[in-house]
């Protein structure tokens, strides 16, 4: 079965202090893994997909890297509007490329 | 471009209830998801349409909960009879075919069961 695991499960960070999110996956086959935001009361938002060790998308201050096991999420430099919950998922490589999601990393970014 | 809609956005039922949910997908998505997310937990896939038929509910409790996809748009998730455990936001998502790696999540349904 498909696992997905996130730490820390909640980050406070100062603006500006940059710092990183994990994303640890064990998955029969990989077709990609995703990044998602979800703001309180909201549904996720899509972010990035990866699909290959060694690969990497950057989008304003979010970063995200692949390797086998595990994918980072770097936040440069954060402000208070990048204050949400962070989920990452993976679709295993089947017909159906059924998704799994971690729990998230709630990131709280004080001015 | 509309996003994903859903009704009602909230909804209080004692157990033992029935209730439905409603979505309607971007014009054009292929490819409907429900997903349950439980307080503090990430989403998790209850069902995938493709167009009218069903792609993977292996996570659906069949005994109490039913999806169906009228005409390959709008589709309609119910569960009856409900227990406590349901309280949930049920989230509805849609991707075009062929790239269900980018998601596009309607803003939910807030269950409760009391």
């Amino acid at each position: 079965e498909d696992q997905v695991t996130q730490s820390p499960e909640a980050l406070r960070l100062q603006e500006g202090e940059s710092s990183s999110l994990n994303c640890s996956y064990t998955v029969s086959g990989l077709r990609g893994l995703f990044w998602y935001r979800q703001d309180p009361g909201k549904g996720p938002e899509f972010l990035f997909t990866l699909y290959s060790a060694g690969e990497e998308k950057e989008k304003e201050r979010l970063k995200a890297t692949l390797t086998k096991k595990e994918s980072f999420l770097h936040i440069t430099a954060p402000k208070p509007e990048d204050s949400a919950t962070y989920l990452c998922a993976v679709q295993e490589n089947t017909n159906a490329g059924k998704s799994t999601f971690g729990d998230g990393t709630t990131l709280t970014v004080k001015p | 471009e509309a996003g994903v809609a859903q009704s009602p956005r909230y909804k209080i039922i004692e157990k033992r209830q029935s209730v439905a949910f409603w979505c309607n997908p971007i014009s054009g998505h292929a490819t409907l998801y429900w997903y349950q997310q439980i307080l503090g937990q990430g989403p998790k896939l209850l069902i995938q349409f493709q167009n009218n038929g069903v792609v993977d509910d292996s996570q659906l409790p069949k005994d109490r909960f039913s999806a169906e996809r009228l005409k390959g748009v709008d589709s309609t998730l119910k569960i009856q009879p409900a227990k406590l455990e349901d309280s949930a936001v049920y989230l509805c998502a849609s991707s075009r075919a062929g790239m269900s790696y980018e998601q596009y999540f309607g803003p939910g349904t807030r269950l409760t069961v009391t």
